[in-house]
Protein backbone atom coordinates (compact mmCIF):
# COMPACT_ATOMS: atom_id res chain seq x y z
CA UNK A 1 0.00 0.00 0.00
CA UNK A 2 1.57 3.13 -1.29
CA UNK A 3 -1.62 5.94 -0.92
CA UNK A 4 -1.35 8.70 1.31
CA UNK A 5 -4.90 9.69 1.92
CA UNK A 6 -6.35 12.96 2.32
CA UNK A 7 -9.99 14.32 3.76
CA UNK A 8 -11.84 16.16 2.45
CA UNK A 9 -11.36 15.85 -0.36
CA UNK A 10 -13.08 19.94 -0.74
CA UNK A 11 -13.46 22.34 1.60
CA UNK A 12 -15.31 25.68 2.29
CA UNK A 13 -15.24 27.68 5.28
CA UNK A 14 -15.70 31.21 6.42
CA UNK A 15 -13.05 33.21 8.17
CA UNK A 16 -14.45 33.03 11.52
CA UNK A 17 -14.77 28.75 11.33
CA UNK A 18 -12.46 26.61 12.85
CA UNK A 19 -11.70 23.29 10.96
CA UNK A 20 -9.39 20.62 10.39
CA UNK A 21 -7.51 18.68 7.69
CA UNK A 22 -6.88 15.12 7.82
CA UNK A 23 -3.93 13.11 6.10
CA UNK A 24 -3.16 9.20 6.49
CA UNK A 25 -0.62 6.73 5.59
CA UNK A 26 -0.20 2.97 6.46
CA UNK A 27 3.24 2.66 4.94
CA UNK A 28 5.48 2.72 8.32
CA UNK A 29 6.58 6.01 7.02
CA UNK A 30 8.16 8.34 9.81
CA UNK A 31 8.26 11.74 7.97
CA UNK A 32 5.37 13.70 6.98
CA UNK A 33 4.58 16.46 5.19
CA UNK A 34 2.09 19.46 4.59
CA UNK A 35 2.66 21.91 1.58
CA UNK A 36 0.67 24.43 0.67
CA UNK A 37 -0.16 24.97 -3.20
CA UNK A 38 -1.25 27.92 -5.01
CA UNK A 39 -2.78 27.32 -8.65
CA UNK A 40 -0.05 27.56 -11.60
CA UNK A 41 2.72 27.22 -8.70
CA UNK A 42 4.99 24.81 -7.01
CA UNK A 43 3.67 23.39 -3.71
CA UNK A 44 5.47 25.49 -0.83
CA UNK A 45 6.62 23.34 2.12
CA UNK A 46 4.74 24.35 5.70
CA UNK A 47 5.51 21.64 7.89
CA UNK A 48 7.61 18.70 8.63
CA UNK A 49 7.01 16.23 10.91
CA UNK A 50 9.69 13.43 12.07
CA UNK A 51 8.97 10.66 14.54
CA UNK A 52 6.12 12.93 15.41
CA UNK A 53 7.75 16.05 16.51
CA UNK A 54 7.25 18.81 14.38
CA UNK A 55 10.83 19.46 12.74
CA UNK A 56 10.56 22.11 10.53
CA UNK A 57 8.00 25.39 10.61
CA UNK A 58 8.70 27.39 7.61
CA UNK A 59 7.56 30.77 9.27
CA UNK A 60 3.40 29.63 8.91
CA UNK A 61 0.97 31.92 10.27
CA UNK A 62 0.09 30.25 13.50
CA UNK A 63 -3.44 30.32 12.14
CA UNK A 64 -2.64 26.80 10.65
CA UNK A 65 -2.25 24.55 13.86
CA UNK A 66 -0.41 21.00 12.86
CA UNK A 67 -0.64 18.08 14.96
CA UNK A 68 0.53 14.81 14.50
CA UNK A 69 -1.32 12.56 16.73
CA UNK A 70 0.54 9.08 15.84
CA UNK A 71 2.67 7.76 13.05
CA UNK A 72 -0.30 7.16 10.49
CA UNK A 73 -1.76 10.51 11.41
CA UNK A 74 -1.09 13.82 10.23
CA UNK A 75 -3.78 17.16 10.88
CA UNK A 76 -3.78 20.29 10.05
CA UNK A 77 -6.07 22.53 12.32
CA UNK A 78 -7.08 26.22 10.54
CA UNK A 79 -8.30 28.70 12.25
CA UNK A 80 -9.26 32.52 11.34
CA UNK A 81 -8.29 32.39 7.32
CA UNK A 82 -7.97 34.48 5.12
CA UNK A 83 -9.58 34.10 1.44
CA UNK A 84 -5.28 34.32 0.27
CA UNK A 85 -5.11 30.89 2.43
CA UNK A 86 -7.59 29.22 -0.48
CA UNK A 87 -5.24 26.93 -2.12
CA UNK A 88 -4.63 23.05 -2.39
CA UNK A 89 -3.00 21.66 0.53
CA UNK A 90 -1.38 18.50 0.08
CA UNK A 91 0.18 15.94 2.68
CA UNK A 92 3.14 13.60 1.86
CA UNK A 93 5.57 11.29 3.72
CA UNK A 94 8.30 9.14 3.78
CA UNK A 95 11.12 7.55 5.32
CA UNK A 96 13.12 9.43 7.23
CA UNK A 97 16.64 9.91 5.41
CA UNK A 98 19.51 9.18 7.57
CA UNK A 99 23.31 9.05 6.06
CA UNK A 100 23.56 9.67 2.31
CA UNK A 101 20.22 8.22 0.90
CA UNK A 102 16.89 9.91 -0.15
CA UNK A 103 13.52 8.46 0.20
CA UNK A 104 10.79 9.68 -2.10
CA UNK A 105 8.20 11.57 -0.56
CA UNK A 106 4.69 9.81 -1.45
CA UNK A 107 1.72 13.03 -2.11
CA UNK A 108 -1.96 12.66 -1.26
CA UNK A 109 -4.09 14.01 -3.40
CA UNK A 110 -4.67 17.03 -1.49
CA UNK A 111 -7.13 18.97 0.41
CA UNK A 112 -9.31 21.70 -2.01
CA UNK A 113 -9.76 25.14 0.07
CA UNK A 114 -11.49 27.89 -0.37
CA UNK A 115 -11.89 30.66 2.57
CA UNK A 116 -14.99 33.23 1.79
CA UNK B 1 21.33 29.56 -1.71
CA UNK B 2 19.53 26.44 -4.02
CA UNK B 3 17.36 27.06 -7.14
CA UNK B 4 15.95 25.29 -10.20
CA UNK B 5 14.87 27.00 -12.85
CA UNK B 6 12.81 25.30 -15.68
CA UNK B 7 11.42 25.90 -19.24
CA UNK B 8 8.35 28.36 -18.84
CA UNK B 9 5.40 26.89 -20.35
CA UNK B 10 2.81 25.77 -21.12
CA UNK B 11 4.03 22.92 -23.99
CA UNK B 12 1.67 21.53 -26.92
CA UNK B 13 2.40 18.85 -28.79
CA UNK B 14 1.17 16.39 -31.04
CA UNK B 15 0.65 12.80 -30.04
CA UNK B 16 3.96 10.65 -30.43
CA UNK B 17 6.54 13.89 -31.21
CA UNK B 18 9.45 14.34 -29.10
CA UNK B 19 9.55 15.91 -26.04
CA UNK B 20 12.00 18.08 -24.14
CA UNK B 21 11.64 19.92 -20.83
CA UNK B 22 14.54 21.82 -20.04
CA UNK B 23 15.64 22.24 -16.38
CA UNK B 24 18.73 23.95 -14.58
CA UNK B 25 19.67 23.96 -11.29
CA UNK B 26 21.51 26.30 -8.68
CA UNK B 27 22.83 24.22 -5.81
CA UNK B 28 25.81 23.96 -3.19
CA UNK B 29 27.64 20.93 -3.06
CA UNK B 30 25.81 17.70 -4.90
CA UNK B 31 22.37 17.44 -4.38
CA UNK B 32 20.08 15.00 -5.60
CA UNK B 33 17.57 15.56 -8.93
CA UNK B 34 13.70 14.71 -9.28
CA UNK B 35 11.27 15.17 -12.00
CA UNK B 36 7.96 15.20 -10.51
CA UNK B 37 4.71 15.06 -12.50
CA UNK B 38 1.05 16.09 -11.21
CA UNK B 39 -1.81 15.31 -13.53
CA UNK B 40 -5.40 16.99 -13.07
CA UNK B 41 -6.87 17.04 -9.48
CA UNK B 42 -4.40 14.75 -7.93
CA UNK B 43 -1.16 15.40 -6.02
CA UNK B 44 2.14 14.82 -7.22
CA UNK B 45 4.02 11.74 -8.29
CA UNK B 46 7.67 11.29 -8.56
CA UNK B 47 8.55 10.32 -11.97
CA UNK B 48 12.31 9.99 -12.10
CA UNK B 49 15.34 10.28 -10.00
CA UNK B 50 19.35 10.88 -10.40
CA UNK B 51 21.80 11.52 -7.20
CA UNK B 52 25.02 11.65 -8.69
CA UNK B 53 26.61 13.11 -11.77
CA UNK B 54 26.11 10.95 -15.10
CA UNK B 55 23.35 8.84 -13.60
CA UNK B 56 20.47 8.49 -16.06
CA UNK B 57 16.52 8.03 -14.31
CA UNK B 58 14.12 6.74 -16.70
CA UNK B 59 10.50 5.84 -15.88
CA UNK B 60 7.88 5.19 -18.18
CA UNK B 61 9.71 5.97 -21.30
CA UNK B 62 11.02 8.92 -19.57
CA UNK B 63 14.81 10.21 -19.10
CA UNK B 64 16.87 12.42 -17.84
CA UNK B 65 20.84 12.52 -17.31
CA UNK B 66 22.15 14.10 -14.29
CA UNK B 67 24.79 16.55 -16.15
CA UNK B 68 27.28 17.80 -13.42
CA UNK B 69 29.13 20.11 -16.02
CA UNK B 70 25.89 22.08 -17.26
CA UNK B 71 24.33 21.79 -14.05
CA UNK B 72 20.77 20.17 -15.77
CA UNK B 73 18.51 17.90 -16.14
CA UNK B 74 16.44 17.59 -19.15
CA UNK B 75 13.44 15.53 -18.87
CA UNK B 76 12.70 13.89 -22.35
CA UNK B 77 10.86 11.46 -23.77
CA UNK B 78 10.83 9.93 -27.54
CA UNK B 79 7.24 9.63 -28.55
CA UNK B 80 4.44 11.36 -25.95
CA UNK B 81 0.68 10.28 -25.50
CA UNK B 82 -1.99 12.04 -24.49
CA UNK B 83 -2.49 10.79 -21.08
CA UNK B 84 1.43 12.38 -20.45
CA UNK B 85 -0.41 15.82 -20.41
CA UNK B 86 0.06 17.25 -16.98
CA UNK B 87 2.20 19.61 -14.92
CA UNK B 88 5.91 18.30 -14.80
CA UNK B 89 8.03 19.90 -11.85
CA UNK B 90 11.77 19.76 -11.47
CA UNK B 91 13.07 19.52 -8.04
CA UNK B 92 16.76 19.11 -6.22
CA UNK B 93 17.46 18.28 -2.78
CA UNK B 94 21.19 18.87 -1.65
CA UNK B 95 22.96 16.06 0.28
CA UNK B 96 23.55 18.58 3.63
CA UNK B 97 19.98 18.35 4.01
CA UNK B 98 18.90 15.11 4.29
CA UNK B 99 17.20 14.80 7.30
CA UNK B 100 15.45 17.32 6.32
CA UNK B 101 13.31 16.90 3.59
CA UNK B 102 12.90 20.20 1.69
CA UNK B 103 12.81 20.03 -1.87
CA UNK B 104 13.25 22.93 -3.90
CA UNK B 105 10.91 23.17 -6.69
CA UNK B 106 11.03 24.57 -10.43
CA UNK B 107 8.22 26.83 -11.48
CA UNK B 108 6.66 23.64 -12.55
CA UNK B 109 5.65 23.23 -16.77
CA UNK B 110 2.15 22.32 -17.82
CA UNK B 111 2.22 19.92 -20.92
CA UNK B 112 -0.73 19.53 -23.49
CA UNK B 113 -0.92 16.32 -25.66
CA UNK B 114 -3.49 16.67 -29.09
CA UNK B 115 -4.65 13.55 -30.74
Amino acid sequence: DTEVTQTPKHLVMGMTNKKSLKCEQHMGHRAMYWYKQKAKKPPELMFVYSYEKLSINESVPSRFSPECPNSSLLNLHLHALQPEDSALYLCASSQVSLGTEYYEQYFGPGTRLTVT
Amino acid sequence: GNSVTQMEGPVTLSEEAFLTINCTYTATGYPSLFWYVQYPGEGLQLLLKATKADDKGSNKGFEATYRKETTSFHLEKGSVQVSDSAVYFCALIPLSNFGNEKLTFGTGTRLTIIP
